[in-house]
């Protein structure tokens, strides 16, 4: 069965505006949450990450919301741009092996 | 910075043929892991190893089997290839702890 589970597929926002994507987990023995950015082409590249004991982390314009009872954590990027157009990737991981979300394609349009 | 290095980005196999996929990192991670990326599947574990010369099942190991002889260097083996094994391939390492880091991929087509 999928132990994360990831929404929406794909997500169309204009430049400048928020983008949010969602991710959802079962096992509460998970103790890292990255999130991951592929461009076409390329492997996946950490973008950023948090453990349980927070409840959100932002570095620059990507924040990441961790609600640990609803067991849901969510990407925004803020003021969108059209380099933010890729494929994104939410995980979850204990005792070092990480189970992926299916993944998000996001287009930011000009 | 931490280097995953895949051999090949694009390879055309035959039915049948045994593969090999290679991967080497540079910076003595402990841990490397094989993954296929389909779409809509998102990434599946194959095949991982926290040492040298171990290696565990993911969660889809039929018809692959991996090497690891040196740290450095994780392979992975397609016995006798088939169609549905037509996917990309990502390589990754990591320290215990820390997330992952991925190779560019290796797109295997096979006819």
């Amino acid at each position: 069965q999928q132990q994360v589970k990831q929404s929406p597929q794909s997500l169309i926002v204009q430049k400048g505006g928020i983008s949010i994507i969602n991710c959802a987990y079962e096992n509460t023995a998970f103790d890292y949450f990255p999130w991951y950015q592929q461009f076409p082409g390329k492997g996946p590249a950490l973008l950023i990450a948090i453990r349980p004991d927070v409840s959100e982390k932002k570095e620059g314009r990507f924040t990441i919301s961790f609600n640990k009872s609803a067991k849901q954590f969510s990407l925004h990027i803020m003021d969108s741009q059209p380099g933010d157009s890729a494929t994104y990737f939410c995980a979850a991981s204990n005792f070092n092996k990480f189970y992926f979300g299916s993944g998000t394609k996001l287009n930011v349009k000009p | 910075d931490v280097k995953v290095t895949q051999s090949s980005r694009y390879l055309v196999k035959r039915t049948g043929e045994k593969v090999f996929l290679e991967c080497v990192q540079d910076m003595d991670h402990e841990n490397m892991f094989w993954y296929r990326q389909d779409p809509g599947l998102g990434l599946r574990l194959i095949y991982f190893s926290y040492d040298v010369k171990m290696k565990e099942k993911g969660d889809i190991p039929e018809g692959y089997s991996v090497s690891r002889e040196k740290k450095e260097r994780f392979s992975l083996i397609l016995e006798s290839a088939s169609t549905n094994q037509t996917s990309m391939y990502l390589c990754a390492s990591s320290f215990s702890g820390y997330g992952y880091t991925f190779g560019s991929g290796t797109r295997l087509t096979v006819v």
